[in-house]
């Protein structure tokens, strides 16, 4: 399997929810990483898991809250978001420091 | 702090021409250096990287150069098809945490 597959693929929340974003692969990647892309921008890093410690936290507000329950699957946790976080949630992963797969995405709409 | 700039931001060919997109690194501890290609509504995909030991590598149409010493590098694609239509993220890397990617070229391969 040379996939990173993520779930759902579009997510419309409103403020006061909770929801999560789920990424899975079964590359035997040690790292994996998510980004937040806004329309005709990069990707901005926000977490990074190394062997499922998490190992950069970008300076990323708390209503984010990332888990690794295991070496395959990395959540995102969504709490109290506002409008400005509405974007396209990428995951990656990678085995060494180099080349990142990513995921196809979830599209975020937080009304 | 650390970037990479990208230029040009948007590039106009003819199809048959050639596309030449350059980056700038400004850490020179960064040894790795992928290019993404991403069309309209999904993922980034790798379409060529290099590393910090290497001037040159080649894949079919698409080449990439690193000059360390000038900490530059450019993505260069021959023979253009409308297909190769696309944005195209430049990065450059050192380890799990440091991965900065260029700000994008919108390229337009013109039939």
């Amino acid at each position: 399997d040379t996939e990173v597959t993520q779930t759902p693929k579009h997510l419309v929340m409103g403020m006061t929810n909770k929801k999560s974003l789920k990424c899975e692969q079964h590359m035997g990647h040690r790292a994996m990483y998510w980004y937040k892309q806004k329309a005709k921008k990069p990707p901005e890093l926000m977490f990074v898991y190394s062997y499922e410690k998490l190992s950069i936290n970008e300076s990323v507000p708390s209503r984010f809250s990332p888990e690794c329950p295991n070496s395959s699957l990395l959540n995102l946790h969504l709490h109290a978001l506002q409008p400005e976080d509405s974007a396209l949630y990428l995951c990656a992963s990678s085995q060494e420091a180099d080349t990142q797969y990513f995921g196809p995405g979830t599209r975020l709409t937080v009304l | 702090g650390e970037n990479v700039e990208q230029h040009p931001s948007t590039l106009s060919v003819q199809e048959g021409d050639s596309a030449v997109i350059k980056c700038t690194y400004s850490d020179s501890a960064s040894n790795y250096f992928p290019w993404y290609k991403q069309e309209l509504g999904k993922r980034p995909q790798l379409i060529i990287d290099i590393r910090s030991n290497v001037g040159e590598k080649k894949d079919q149409r698409i080449a990439v150069t690193l000059n360390k010493t000038a900490k530059h590098f450019s993505l260069h694609i021959t023979e253009t098809q409308p297909e190769d239509s696309a944005v195209y993220f430049c990065a450059a890397s050192f380890g799990y945490d440091k991965v900065i990617f260029g700000p994008g070229t919108s390229l337009s391969v013109i039939p």
